[in-house]
Parts: C-alpha cells; sequence; structure tokens
C-alpha cells in the first residue's frame, strides 16, 4: 500500500461548483497534514495545515479523520482559478525520518467556464 | 528574505555525463527536501535532511544518486553516469522545523538527459 494516495482524477467541473477531494494515508503514526497545490510547470505551494478539528478558509475546508485514516479537501463556489493539481500531504513519524512530507502523487481539478 | 533558490535552473547533459544540482535553503532553515518530479507525474520523494540527523535517504533510486548538505545549508544533489531516465525535474523544499510548518519550494531543476 502506497504511503499517500489520491484519486488522480481529472475532475472537470464547472463554474461555481462544489467539488471534494479524498487522500489515505499507510502510516497511523503521522502527525502533520496538509494539502498542497500546483500550478501547471510550477513549483507546489501551501494551501491549508489539516488539523484534527478540521479548519476552513474562504472557499476551503479540510477535514481529517485519524480512525479511517483520510484527509479531505472540499472546494465551494469553484472559480476557474482554482484549475491546479491538489497534493495530500502526510508528515512520517518514524525512526530517522520524522518530518519528512510524503506527498501523495496529486488529483488534477479543472474548473470549466 | 529570499526564497529557496535552485541552479541551474535548466541542465541538457549527455547520457553518462555526471550532473551537480544546487539548492539554496532559506536561511534558518533546518529541514531540507529533495524531490524529482516526471513530465505528468507527482513528486517522488529522494532524500531528506533534518538538522544534524543522519539524513534519510530511503528515497534514491540508485546508488548514481547522492545528495550532501554542508554545514546545514547548501545542499548538493549529484547524479553519476546519467541515464535518459533521470529526465525529470528537480525540486528541492526546505522549512523552519519539521511538523506542522509549511515547506517551501524553488522553482526546480530541469534536467535532460539526451
Amino acid at each position: 500500500r502506497k504511503e499517500v494516495e489520491q484519486d488522480p482524477g481529472p475532475f472537470n467541473v464547472p463554474e461555481g461548483a462544489t467539488v471534494a477531494f479524498n487522500c489515505t494515508y499507510s502510516n497511523s503514526a503521522s502527525q502533520s497534514f496538509f494539502w498542497y497545490r500546483q500550478d501547471c510547470r510550477k513549483e507546489p505551494k501551501l494551501l491549508m495545515s489539516v488539523y484534527s478539528s478540521g479548519n476552513e478558509d474562504g472557499r476551503f475546508t479540510a477535514q481529517l479523520n485519524r480512525a479511517s485514516q483520510y484527509i479531505s479537501l472540499l472546494i465551494r463556489d469553484s472559480k476557474l482559478s482554482d484549475s491546479a493539481t491538489y497534493l495530500c500531504v502526510v508528515g512520517a513519524n518514524y525512526g530517522g525520518s520524522q518530518g519528512n512530507l510524503i506527498f501523495g502523487k496529486g488529483t488534477k481539478l479543472s474548473v470549466k467556464p | 528574505g529570499a526564497g529557496v533558490s535552485q541552479s541551474p535552473s535548466n541542465k541538457v547533459t549527455e547520457k553518462g555525463k555526471d550532473v551537480e544540482l544546487r539548492c539554496d535553503p532559506i536561511s534558518g532553515h533546518t529541514a531540507l527536501y529533495w524531490y524529482r518530479q516526471s513530465l505528468g507525474q507527482g513528486l517522488e520523494f529522494l532524500i531528506y535532511f533534518q538538522g544534524n540527523s543522519a539524513p534519510d535517504k530511503s528515497g534514491l533510486p540508485s546508488d548514481r544518486f547522492s545528495a550532501e548538505r554542508t554545514g546545514g545549508s547548501v545542499s548538493t544533489l549529484t547524479i553519476q553516469r546519467t541515464q535518459q531516465e533521470d529526465s525529470a525535474v528537480y525540486l528541492c523544499a526546505s522549512s523552519l522545523v519539521y511538523m506542522n510548518t509549511e515547506a517551501f519550494f524553488g522553482q526546480g531543476t530541469r534536467l535532460t538527459v539526451v
């Protein structure tokens, strides 16, 4: 089983739609969780951290389910500018690799007019 | 302040040659990561440095790949006897402290082996 798994998509949605991405992770001892965004031919950038209590930033909501070991990202009222690849990221917490960041392969989102 | 700086931004090399890729992390960042990304693919972990701890080299694909980090700052990724399958964008990132902190990425080095 891969450490971090995501549906690769692509998700093709119209403007204004609500879209949800899920991600599962294999290491139950993981402590930190993030969503990054990567635009075409650009480097990844942090979108938001994911906290146990769930957190919201404008149109974006992130949730963590430790029991099921999955993380979600909800985007409401999607904009054309949301088109990108969304990367699920888990902080490793074992052995000599504490703090290492393990990236999922990403889910591609395309928002159409 | 300056972000993560990588050089060169582009590198074309002949198969069999050695290459060195450089990463200057953000000053004071103790964690440094190397990933590579082939066209249309996800990020592949290569190596991770954290402070003075032994690096996590578990992602290096073969013994042709090595990396070092001098003085806890600049890092160099070396690929010996390059192969065509080494062609990819090599991304470096750094973060202030591990866990729950943002990792900042450089713009990458695009390596093409011909």
